[in-house]
């Protein structure tokens, strides 16, 4: 079976820290990988998508991808109370025609404390 | 981007009745559609998947005849959760994959759904 596993936290963070998440998958034939922002009763919103092993900045967001370790990484810089949120990781394990599930972690509460 | 329309918001319910959700495509068509469940605390569990025009496909422990899913048309999915009982109270999320759009998945902003 499928699984996505994260630490549920809570992960409490000063305002203007790096908030520094982890995710670790069991399919090492997954190709994408998501990072979503969720406010308690809301729907996730998408944060990063990264395909490829290495870095992917985008603003104060930059998310880390090792497949040879299983391991997904998502790390926030200048942490504001306004990124205080459960924080999920989903991957698809596949990467062409076929199944398009996402399989979520658990997700990990942040709070940023001012 | 690509845009889910999700009604109602919020819905309750006394038990023993059914309650339909609707989750529009508005500026796309949505050949798939996945149908998710969230209870209090927890991850979103995939309840079933919809391809337009075929029989929806359920996850391990789903009850096909408890919770229908129509998908006739490629901007209108809905599931419906027939003879309601208090353990469905939930947050229902529906999600399309978008072919080109960046993460590939747009979310409905989901249903809390209340059974009394």
């Amino acid at each position: 079976q499928k699984e996505v596993e994260q630490n549920s936290g809570p992960l409490s963070v000063p305002e203007g820290a790096i908030a520094s998440l982890n995710c670790t998958y069991s399919d090492r034939g997954s190709q994408s990988f998501f990072w979503y922002r969720q406010y308690s009763g809301k729907s996730p919103e998408l944060i990063m998508s990264i395909y490829s092993n290495g870095d992917k900045e985008d603003g104060r967001f930059t998310a880390q991808l090792n497949k040879a370790s299983q391991y997904v990484s998502l790390l926030i810089r200048d942490s504001q109370p306004s990124d205080s949120a459960t924080y999920l990781c989903a991957v698809n394990p596949n990467s062409g025609a076929g199944s398009y599930q996402l399989t979520f972690g658990k997700g990990t509460k942040l709070s940023v404390i001012p | 981007g690509a845009v889910v329309s999700q009604h109602p918001s919020w819905v309750i319910c006394k038990s023993g009745t059914s309650v339909k959700i609707e989750c529009r495509s508005l500026d796309f068509q949505a050949t798939t559609m996945f149908w998710y469940r969230q209870f209090p605390k927890q991850s979103l569990m995939l309840m079933a998947t919809s391809n337009e025009g075929s029989k929806a496909t359920y996850e391990q422990g789903v009850e096909k005849d408890k919770f229908l899913i129509n998908h006739a048309s490629l901007t209108l999915s809905t599931l419906t959760v027939t003879s309601a009982h208090p353990e469905d109270s939930s947050f229902y999320i529906c999600s399309a994959r978008v072919s080109g759009q960046v993460g590939g998945y747009t979310f409905g902003s989901g249903t809390r759904l209340t059974v009394v």
